[in-house]
């Protein structure tokens, strides 16, 4: 088993619509949680992060942390197509090395 | 300012080939990640590196692959004989320091292997 799951995808949305992106750990050790966003034939860039449970929100952007039930979530409002993108949930390990998911791949249509 | 570059952008090699694939950080960044890109396995940590020293090399697939860093700056990760599973995209990403801190990526190198 990952230590981080994340569905693959693709997810294609219409724009304006609220996405939903989810991913769950299995290390409780875990502690700051990311989100990456990779355009095509790019790197991946840090998106936002959050520490140990909550939320933080980023214009229209809200990430969200439940380490209760290890469960990771990134929300995006009124989505616009140049959010097209594949989105990618990590979290830190030791020394600093991230752990990814497999990344969901998303399409937004005008 | 400048970003992590990596280069080349795409090779292409023969199975059984070395190569080698290189990393610029971003100026003054200590420590420095690779990473491998390959599809149904996602974004695999490979090595990293604080200063010249590569205390965690737990993610190199086998020892076909090296990598090293010299003058705490430049990197470069050496595939020996390469198969086609080595196929992937590798991307590379440094920051300040280790432990929680950002990590920006370069754009990476994709590698196929024939």
């Amino acid at each position: 088993q990952k230590e981080v799951e994340q569905d693959p995808g693709p997810l294609s949305v219409p724009e304006g619509a609220i996405v939903s992106l989810n991913c769950t750990y299995s290390n409780s050790a875990f502690q700051y949680f990311m989100w990456y966003r990779q355009y095509s034939r790019k790197g991946p860039e840090l998106l936002m992060y959050t520490y140990s449970s909550g939320n933080k929100e980023d214009g229209r952007f809200t990430a969200q942390v439940d380490k209760s039930s290890k469960y990771i979530s990134l929300f995006i409002r009124d989505s616009q197509p140049s959010d097209s993108a594949t989105y990618l949930c990590a979290s830190y390990n030791q020394g600093g090395k991230l752990i990814f998911g497999q990344g969901t791949e998303l399409s937004v249509k005008p | 300012g400048a970003g992590v570059s990596q280069s080349p952008s795409n090779k292409v090699t023969e199975k059984g080939k070395d190569v080698e694939l290189r990393c610029d950080p971003i100026s003054g960044h200590t420590a420095l990640y690779w990473y491998r890109q390959s599809l149904g396995q996602g974004l695999e940590f490979l090595i990293y590196f604080q200063g010249n020293s590569a205390p965690d090399k737990s993610g190199l697939p086998s020892d076909r692959f090296s990598a090293e860093r010299t003058g705490g700056s430049v990197s470069t990760l050496t595939i020996q004989r390469t198969q086609q599973e080595d196929s992937a995209v590798y991307l590379c990403a440094s920051s300040l320091g280790t432990g929680v801190e950002t990590q920006y990526f370069g754009p990476g190198t994709r590698l196929l292997v024939l």
